[in-house]
């Protein structure tokens, strides 16, 4: 079976400093699709940010970027300057290449920013 | 604003009652899934249709079905219906339901059974 873990179901951030979300997963597969998703309380999922299992280079969106490991079966998100706006749950999601279209989501992270 | 819209926001039900949930791709989308969010369950995978054809399968109870129209809106009922039911049900979609492709997520329909 699939499984993504998300170890911390809490973090919290001070504006305009710099967060770092955790998540593993177990698979044999070697071609795969990470994602991270933002729920904010309007309950709305929204990609947030992508990476390709054959790429090596860490994908990276504005302030959002990844560290992908693929040896330690790691993806952690990363936050910099963190926004009032980036509180929110955090979902770290996998895909099988070309086995099976579902999202396998982990519980999720509930981060918050203070002032 | 994903471009995939569900309707109703808000669904309240009793126990043993039938619903169907209504969700609208992104223009030019082929592919709808429908996922499952509770607080013990967590966001759980439940159908896939292509191009009004059913395609993948997860966590689906015998007592909800599914359905792609040929205008490419999908629908979930929901039959029986039992208090650990009541969640956020989301539909996504994508261009063609490939694997490398992102998911775009409509903003759920939130069902409570009492």
């Amino acid at each position: 079976a699939q499984t993504v873990t998300q170890s911390q179901p809490e973090m919290s951030v001070q504006e305009a400093e710099t967060v770092t979300l955790s998540c593993t997963y177990d698979t044999s597969e070697s071609d795969y699709y990470l994602f991270w998703y933002k729920q904010p309380p309007s309950r709305q999922m929204i990609l947030v940010i992508r990476q390709e299992a054959y790429k090596q280079q860490n994908a990276t969106e504005n302030r959002f970027s990844v560290n992908f490991q693929k040896a330690a079966k790691s993806f952690s998100l990363k936050i910099s300057d963190s926004q009032l706006g980036d509180a929110a749950m955090y979902f770290c999601a996998y895909r099988v290449l070309n086995s099976g279209y579902a999202l396998n989501f982990g519980k999720g992270t509930s981060l918050l920013v203070t002032p | 604003d994903s471009g995939v819209t569900q309707t109703p926001k808000h669904l309240i039900t009793a126990t043993g009652q039938r619903v169907t949930l209504r969700c609208s791709p992104r223009s030019g989308d082929l592919s709808v899934y429908w996922y499952q969010q509770s607080l013990d369950q967590g966001l759980q995978f439940l159908i896939q249709y292509y191009n009004g054809e059913e395609r993948a399968k997860g966590n689906i109870l015998e007592r909800f079905s599914a359905q792609q129209f040929p205008d490419l809106h999908s629908e979930l009922n929901l039959s029986s219906l039992e208090l650990g039911d009541s969640a956020l049900y989301f539909c996504a979609s994508s261009v063609g339901g490939g694997s490398q492709e992102t998911q775009y997520f409509g903003p759920g329909t939130r069902l409570l059974v009492l």
